[in-house]
């Protein structure tokens, strides 16, 4: 199947910083890239959806100026969570899909990336 | 809204017992159903999937899943678990206009620890 890597894997960040998380396409083109987020012991919660070249899509309740989504390269998408504040400590997954084949039917996941602040 | 509920948050089994993990959905149209399973420290992995056609759909290691639209239900079962079975197992959901991988509606999960 299709490899979908997020970086980092985790990270710990001060309260009021900003936080980088990048998810990368290595062996196929995604148009489109999902950011989920996960609490302790809760399913997966979409946050919003990007395709390559335009504004992503929020889903109801998610804070657009806080969760910067940028997706310029039909590899990769960064998701930038701003003025972090330790209530959004969480599991951020990302998903992406691709034009062609296997990858145009079916979205492949990212390992996580585990969000600290303190 | 899509919802999608799994009735059971742990589910303890011996080897080479049956296995069958419930889901059930709420959607107002037609839908695409998944089952993912998330091995410990490991992305999450497609099991198997239900956009048309046969409602009984046969997935990787043995999985199947029915998908019996009158329940809105898309249970998954496996005849003989493994020691290696053992993780997190969601269900999810999505509209069928969008195709198979437009954004999901995903359930709690379910633990499943297979003991040896």
């Amino acid at each position: 199947g299709a490899v979908v890597s997020q970086h980092p894997s985790w990270v710990i960040c001060k309260s009021g910083t900003s936080v980088k998380i990048e998810c990368r396409s290595l062996d196929f083109q995604a148009t489109t890239m999902f950011w989920y987020r996960q609490f302790p012991k809760q399913s997966l919660m979409l946050m919003a959806t990007s395709n390559e070249g335009s504004k992503a899509t929020y889903e109801q309740g998610v804070e657009k100026d806080k969760f910067l989504i940028n997706h310029a390269s039909l590899t990769l998408s960064t998701l930038t969570v701003t003025s972090a504040h330790p209530e959004d400590s969480s599991f951020y997954i990302c998903s992406a899909r691709g034009r062609k084949g296997q990858s145009s039917t079916e979205a492949f996941f990212g390992q996580g990336t585990r969000l600290t602040v303190v | 809204a899509q919802s999608v509920s799994q009735h059971n948050h742990h589910v303890i089994l011996s080897e080479a017992a049956s296995l069958e993990l419930g889901c059930n959905y709420s959607y107002g149209g037609t839908v695409n159903l998944f089952w993912y399973v998330q091995y410990p420290g490991q992305h999450l992995q497609l099991l198997l999937k239900y956009f048309s056609g046969d409602p009984l759909v046969k997935g990787i290691k043995g999985f199947e899943a029915e998908f019996i639209k009158s329940k809105f239900s898309f249970n998954l079962r496996k005849p003989s678990v493994q020691w290696s079975d053992t993780a997190e197992y969601f269900c999810a959901v999505n509209g069928n206009s969008g195709g198979g991988a437009d954004g999901l509606t995903f359930g709690k999960g379910t633990h499943l620890i297979i003991q040896p």
